[in-house]
């Protein structure tokens, strides 16, 4: 599965959109973009994914650019609530033997 | 959605003793389970793949003997960490492909358990 790049850590006013980058350079043409978050000391929460058009849904838009080398996560209205750490996840199509590798992902602070 | 349940949430035993975490389909079949460990300010590693019916694949590093996998039905699958030590310590996490439909991105995961070794 191909390997993500994502900041390290970001902040956000509360109330306003934050946008999370992911590069992923190496993906292929059948390799998913996952986008996962996890609240301090809980599992992961499932967010969006795509594999090539913008997919939409009542968490998050998620734009993948055309090349598909990189992705963005948007919260269009982020809350305190939305701080977490923030995984963009790369792999392949159907495979039921699959398993999702987690990155170092990105910390989102949201601020009052 | 997808529901997995995972018990316990918090576990404290003393070093030497054997627990066993239960990760459980609620509304879906799993045929193939995954467990992750965590440990503080890291990411989630994956330690081994959990399929119903046969052994589990452990991955590189991981001592099978020492952590036990079961996946006898299709909605439960048990981790049990023997003889525990401190270093054991950790979060503990599963995950479960919803097969054979792709809901919400083909993976759950179960609220995690935070065991501490004494």
């Amino acid at each position: 599965d191909a390997k993500t790049t994502q900041p390290t850590s970001m902040d956000c006013a509360e109330g306003r959109a934050a946008n999370l980058p992911c590069n992923h350079s190496t993906i292929s043409g059948n390799e998913y973009v996952y986008w996962y978050r996890q609240i301090h000391s809980q599992g992961p929460q499932y967010i969006i994914h795509g594999l090539k058009n913008n997919e939409t849904n009542e968490m998050a838009s998620l734009i993948i650019t055309e090349d598909r080398k990189s992705s963005t996560l948007i919260l269009p209205h982020a809350t305190l609530r939305d701080t977490a750490v923030y995984y963009c996840i790369v792999r392949g199509g159907n495979n039921a033997g699959n398993m999702l590798t987690f990155g170092g992902g990105t910390r989102l602070m949201v601020k009052p | 959605g997808a529901v997995v349940s995972q018990h316990p949430s918090r576990v404290i035993c003393k070093s030497g003793t054997s627990v066993k975490i239960e990760c459980r389909s609620l509304d879906f079949q799993a045929t193939t389970m995954f467990w992750y460990r965590q440990f503080p300010k890291q990411s989630l590693m994956l330690m081994a793949t959990s399929n119903e019916g046969s052994k589990a694949t452990y991955e590189q590093g991981v001592e099978k003997d020492k952590f036990l996998i079961n996946h006898a039905s299709l909605t439960l699958s048990t981790l049990t960490v023997t003889s525990a030590h401190p270093e054991d310590s950790s979060f503990y996490i599963c995950s479960a492909r919803d097969t054979p439909r792709d809901r919400g991105g083909g993976y759950t995961f179960g609220s995690g358990t935070r065991l501490t070794v004494v």
